[in-house]
C-alpha cells in the first residue's frame, strides 16, 4: 500500500511569491488533513477534509491559505502570497475515519525568504 | 496556556535504558491518546494509541494514562540507538474514532540513545 505523498519536498520562495502543496492521500482514506509545524513550537491542526468537503478550517492561520480537495481525491494548499512566517514543515495525513491512526506524509518545508 | 505540554528535551540515554517519557493536557474533551515517534525528514509515525486510564503495553513500549491528573506518559524499556527521534504526544476528543478529527500535539521530546 502506498503511503501518502507530499511534494515539493522543499520549496524556497521569496517573500510574495505563491507556492502550492500537493498532498496524495492513501487511496480509499476519506479523511485528509494539513497540519504545519513552525521551527520550535508543535505540530499545528490547520484543516480536515472529508472527501472534497472542509469538515473543520478552524487551525486555517489567514485568508492566504487556500485548501482544495478535487474529487475527494488529491489536495493542495495554496499560500498566497507568502509571508516569511509561513516558514515551517507541512504535513499532511489522511485516515479512514475509524479507529487505528493517521498516517502522516513525510512533509513539506517550505522557507519563505 | 497551551493545551498539551511536553518537555522537549533533548534526552540522552545510554542503550538498554528504561526511558520515560511524558505530557500534560489541561483539556478535559481530550479521550484518546497517541504516542508518535518522528524521524529526523519524516513524517510522524504512530506508535500506539488509548483511549481508557491504565495501562496499554505493545513489545517494549509501555503507553500510560491517568485522566484524573491529566498527564500521559509512553515507557520505552531496553531501550536501543533506533530508538533515537523525537517522540510526540498527541490527543483528541472523542468524536469519531481515533482517524477522525483534529489532533492537538505536545511540543515533541527529542531523545538520543547511545551505544
Amino acid at each position: 500500500e502506498a503511503g501518502v505523498t507530499q511534494f515539493p519536498s522543499h520549496s524556497v520562495i521569496e517573500k510574495g511569491q505563491t507556492v502550492t502543496l500537493r498532498c496524495d492521500p492513501i487511496s480509499g482514506h476519506d479523511n485528509l488533513y494539513w497540519y504545519r509545524r513552525v521551527m520550535g513550537k508543535e505540530i499545528k491542526f490547520l484543516l480536515h477534509f472529508v472527501k472534497e468537503s472542509k469538515q473543520d478550517e478552524s487551525g486555517m492561520p489567514n485568508n492566504r491559505f487556500l485548501a482544495e480537495r478535487t474529487g475527494g481525491t488529491y489536495s493542495t494548499l495554496k499560500v498566497q502570497p507568502a509571508e516569511l512566517e509561513d516558514s515551517g514543515v507541512y504535513f499532511c495525513a489522511t485516515g479512514t475515519g475509524g479507529y487505528g491512526g493517521y498516517t502522516f506524509g513525510s512533509g513539506t518545508r517550505l522557507t519563505v525568504v | 496556556q497551551k493545551e498539551v505540554e511536553q518537555d522537549p528535551g533533548p534526552l540522552s540515554v545510554p542503550e538498554g535504558a528504561i526511558v520515560s517519557l511524558n505530557c500534560t493536557y489541561s483539556n478535559s474533551a481530550f479521550q484518546y491518546f497517541m504516542w508518535y515517534r518522528q524521524y529526523s525528514r519524516k513524517g510522524p509515525e504512530l506508535l500506539m494509541y488509548t483511549y481508557s486510564s491504565g495501562n496499554k503495553e505493545d513489545g517494549r513500549f509501555t503507553a500510560q494514562v491517568d485522566k484524573s491528573s491529566k498527564y500521559i506518559s509512553l515507557f520505552i524499556r531496553d531501550s536501543q540507538p533506533s530508538d533515537s527521534a523525537t517522540y510526540l504526544c498527541a490527543m483528541k476528543d472523542a468524536t469519531g474514532g481515533t482517524s477522525y478529527g483534529k489532533l492537538t500535539f505536545g511540543q515533541g521530546t527529542i531523545l538520543t540513545v547511545h551505544p
